[in-house]
């Protein structure tokens, strides 16, 4: 089955406590990206990557890093966790030649 | 891009057709229209597209009017698996980081 995985679905974690949320797709993407929904403040994106070892900034990428070194994951890395970015994360990923975003089941995190 | 305004929300009868209408009147020549929706707290899923002229898949048509300043998404036959809110986007073909912006969407209910 096509699909978006991510992992883990649901981290409770404290201020300044290293974290790593994988994403993985099996659909051979080309183009990959990070998104955070928060109350009020609708999707916004975080990082995106169009190809092993591309990738650039979105709207919100203070806080967060991210590494492409495979085309099929595209892990989100919280080197200093701080409670505002506790939020609901999702990663998506389109093959270069559509525009149709498929989207992973979310990772909802808390940052205390 | 252009801007999207939706009605808040809308219920439904289970069985009938939805009908959930989309403005966006400063929609430019190569923008397409996209609908998303979102089922509590879920990743966002894909549902359809279009440039100018309707379009019919398995989940729903989308109606374009000829001036396309203006759409509407038609759910043929709501299930309660359908309550979710919808989202139109409009974004150019390709765009790049293909950044997805939700506005507040339709908050659609299906009632018995």
């Amino acid at each position: 089955e096509a699909q978006v995985t991510q992992n883990p679905r649901y981290l409770i974690t404290v201020t300044g406590k290293k974290l790593t949320v994988t994403c993985s797709q099996n659909m051979n993407h080309e183009y990959m990206s990070w998104y955070r929904q928060d109350p009020g403040l609708g999707l916004r994106q975080i990082y995106y990557s169009m190809n092993v070892e591309v990738t650039d900034k979105g709207d919100v990428p203070e806080g967060y890093k991210v590494s492409r070194k495979e085309k099929r994951n595209f892990p989100l890395i919280l080197e200093s966790p701080s409670p505002n970015q506790t939020s609901l994360y999702f990663c998506a990923s389109r093959a270069d030649s559509t525009d149709t975003q498929y989207f992973g089941p979310g990772t909802r995190l808390t940052v205390l | 891009d252009a801007k999207t305004t939706q009605p808040p929300s809308m219920d439904c009868a289970e069985g009938r057709a939805a009908n959930l209408p989309c403005n966006h009147s400063t929609i430019s020549g190569n923008e397409y229209v996209y609908w998303y929706r979102q089922i509590h707290s879920q990743g966002p899923q894909y549902i359809i597209h279009g440039l100018k002229n309707n379009e019919t898949n398995e989940m729903a048509s989308l109606i374009i009017t000829e001036d396309r300043k203006s759409s509407t998404l038609i759910l043929p036959h709501a299930t309660l698996r359908d309550t979710a809110v919808y989202y139109c986007i409009v974004l150019p073909r390709g765009a790049a980081g293909n950044k997805l912006t939700f506005g507040g969407g339709t908050r659609v209910l299906v009632k018995p």
